[in-house]
């Protein structure tokens, strides 16, 4: 299957400073991005949908101006958490996708650990 | 709005017994797809499996296999002869429309294996 990756893999920061978390599809061209969260024994919410190019579309109740995401090219999308918190300690996994084949099936990254202290 | 639910929280099993996982899910939409993925300790998502709407036929992967019910809206997964290997977090997760997924997923909570040796 299709290769997703993300980095870094783990990151802790001080609360009020800005993370940007990376998602790069290996070996396909991802026409679509997703972003995931994943609270510690909990189920996965989609944050946001991005296709490349675009402005994200972010999911009811989740706040656009502090997660910033960036759909640049077909290969890199990124998540920017700003001014974090500690209660924006999570698991971030992306997944991308293309619309040139017809599967549609999601690849996901290997997610990313963030630790705000 | 869809919504998809995993009532087994956890489940913990003896080394080469039958397990299986329960999934059901809600939905308007005549066109869907359902999802099984397994997540690892590692935290990276396995994808197990993909079924649309119109397929209702049960599927078989080796010691995996899918149960798909549309009457009553479920798609149970078994897994037979289980292994320590088999241990891990799964989630069921559905996406509407024709899409196939390129609406993001939305995932059930998530069922805790635990295969015992």
């Amino acid at each position: 299957g299709a290769v997703v990756s993300q980095h870094p893999s783990r990151v802790i920061c001080k609360s009020g400073t800005s993370v940007k978390i990376e998602c790069r599809s290996l070996d396909f061209q991802a026409t679509t991005m997703f972003w995931y969260r994943q609270f510690p024994k909990k189920s996965l919410m989609l944050m946001a949908t991005s296709n490349e190019g675009s402005k994200a579309t972010y999911e009811q109740g989740v706040e656009k101006d502090k997660f910033l995401i960036n759909h640049a090219s077909l290969t890199l999308s990124t998540l920017t958490v700003t001014s974090a918190h500690p209660e924006d300690s999570s698991f971030y996994i992306c997944s991308g996708m293309s619309l040139h084949t017809n599967s549609y099936e999601q690849y996901f990254g290997p997610g990313t650990r963030l630790t705000v202290t | 709005a869809q919504k998809v639910t995993q009532a087994q929280t956890e489940i913990s099993v003896v080394e080469k017994e039958d397990v299986t996982l329960d999934c059901v899910y809600e939905t308007r939409d005549t066109t869907y797809y359902l999802f099984w993925y397994k997540q690892p300790p590692s935290g990276e998502l396995v994808f197990l499996i993909r079924r649309n709407s119109f397929d209702e036929q049960n599927e078989i992967s080796g010691r995996y296999s899918w149960n798909f019910q549309k009457s009553t809206s479920s798609f149970n997964f078994t897994i037979t002869a289980s292994q320590v290997v088999d241990s891990a977090v799964y989630f069921c997760a559905l996406s509407e429309g024709s899409g196939g997924g390129a609406d993001g997923l939305t995932f059930g909570k998530g069922t805790h294996l635990i295969i015992q040796p």
